[in-house]
């Protein structure tokens, strides 16, 4: 069974960057999409980005471009986000999660455990 | 896109229908719409995909719906294992959620 494993919380100073991963496990690297979606502290959802792990190809949200780099390793089956200049406004849970076969997000149906990245001087 | 659930929280008692709207301010396409259902401490959980595909495992009370810019979860006969926050999904932009509260 396909599950997505994500790495530990993280604290990091503003200003600094941090990289978040996330394994398939039960799955291989193919053509859906792996997609990662944050959550502010009892805030609602926001889509940063998704990329084509078989291929490599991304899409990001206009927000978070050159805020986010979402990068894939077949070796492991793991993808990477990297979020940097970070600010107290990055404080969230990080979700990674299996999309489609379209880098135009419409359906999740597979999520991650989440990763709090927090953001505190 | 902007996209706008209502209600804000809904809180109805067991057996009854909940009925969520999500109304986006331009024309969509549907195949890209989704439910998701969120408990507290969960990760969202899909629900429904392009508008009316139930994910699997999904139980048949929820169903989906959608008509010009507005889609639609419809959850019938409730039970107390509903309670939850649903967002709606167009393409990039979630809805900013209805919380369900079972009496």
């Amino acid at each position: 069974q396909l599950q997505l494993l994500q790495s530990g919380a993280e604290v990091r100073k503003p200003g600094s960057s941090v990289r978040v991963s996330c394994q398939i496990s039960g799955g291989t690297f193919d053509t859906y999409t792996i997609d990662w979606v944050r959550q502010a502290p009892g805030q609602g959802l926001e889509w940063l980005g998704a990329i084509i792990p078989v291929s490599g190809a991304t899409k990001y949200a206009q927000k978070f471009l050159g805020k986010v780099t979402i990068s894939a390793e077949e070796s492991t089956t793991t993808i990477f986000m990297d979020l940097r200049s970070l600010t107290s406004e990055d404080t969230a849970h990080y979700y990674c999660a299996r999309g489609g076969q379209s880098l135009t997000p419409g359906g999740l149906g597979v999520w991650g455990q989440g990763t709090t990245v927090t953001v505190s001087s | 896109i902007v996209l706008t659930q209502s209600p804000g929280t809904l809180s109805l008692s067991p057996g009854e229908r909940a009925t969520l709207s999500c109304r986006a301010g331009q024309s969509v396409s549907f195949t890209y719409s989704a439910w998701y259902q969120q408990k507290p401490g969960q990760a969202p959980r899909l629900l429904i995909s392009a508008a009316s595909n139930r994910a699997a495992g999904v139980p048949d009370r929820f169903s989906g719906s959608a008509s010009g810019r507005e889609f639609t979860l419809t959850i019938n006969s409730l039970e107390p294992e509903d309670a939850a926050v649903y967002f709606c999904q167009q393409y990039e932009t979630f809805g900013q959620g209805t919380r369900v509260q079972i009496k």
